[in-house]
């Protein structure tokens, strides 16, 4: 059963557009989202976070929104630049038998040209 | 660099073998986590540590096993290796549980 889901495994855009990346959970007891970016032969870094009392989180380039009613969240990179291609893991944590949890993503590769 | 170190890069070994992947969590942090990621898929999680103590299990076989030692370094222990266990093997750590984690740059494990 998987909890979080990116259901687009890529997306490609072009340098200078938008780039929005999407996650869905189904655990409402999930408070604490974070993005994850990936590159080819290096372990994830952490990218952006949002606590499950905001419904916005901006960070330079990166603004992450979540909608609780939905159980949905994405991340927008405006303007999208090559250097952001990657894989990106969005992440979901709650709080269980006293220890954080964190339930990742598949994963969505993106893909910016230039 | 993330501060959190991973041993050995890279890991080829035989069906029904057994291997140790050592991780090295940053200066200070008390968690350590390790995730598996297997080809298509996410970060499936599998244990968490926090200052010595097993703190998390996920989705963890029973051929694995995990430990963190006083020095806060940790193993993961994978044994009667099958080919299913071919994976991308990520240590993380964090300060404290629900942190955000640090991640180390994996050990590629393939099982011949």
């Amino acid at each position: 059963d998987q909890q979080v889901k990116q259901n687009s495994p890529s997306l490609s855009v072009q340098e200078g557009r938008i780039s929005i990346l999407n996650c869905d959970y189904t655990n409402s007891m999930f408070d604490y989202f974070l993005w994850y970016k990936k590159y080819p032969a290096e372990g994830p870094t952490f990218l952006i976070s949002i606590s499950s009392i905001k419904d916005k989180n901006e960070d330079g380039r990166f603004t992450v929104f979540l909608n609780k009613s939905a159980k949905h969240l994405s991340l927008h990179i405006v303007p999208s630049q090559p250097g952001d291609s990657a894989v990106y893991f969005c992440a979901a944590s709650a709080l269980t038998s006293g220890t954080y949890k964190y339930i990742f993503g598949t994963g969505t590769r993106l893909k910016v040209l230039a | 660099d993330s501060g959190v170190t991973q041993t050995p890069k890279h890991l080829i070994t035989a069906t029904g073998q057994r291997v140790t992947l050592r991780c090295s969590p940053r200066s200070g942090d008390l968690s350590v986590y390790w995730y598996q990621q297997s080809l298509d898929q996410g970060l499936q999680f599998l244990i968490q540590y926090y200052n010595g103590e097993e703190r998390a299990k996920g989705n963890i076989l029973e051929r694995f096993s995990a430990q963190q030692f006083p020095d806060l370094h940790s193993e993961l222990n994978l044994s009667s290796l099958e080919l299913g266990d071919s994976a991308l093997y990520f240590c993380a750590s964090s300060v404290v549980s629900g942190d955000e984690q640090f991640f180390g740059p994996g050990t590629r494990l393939t099982v011949l």
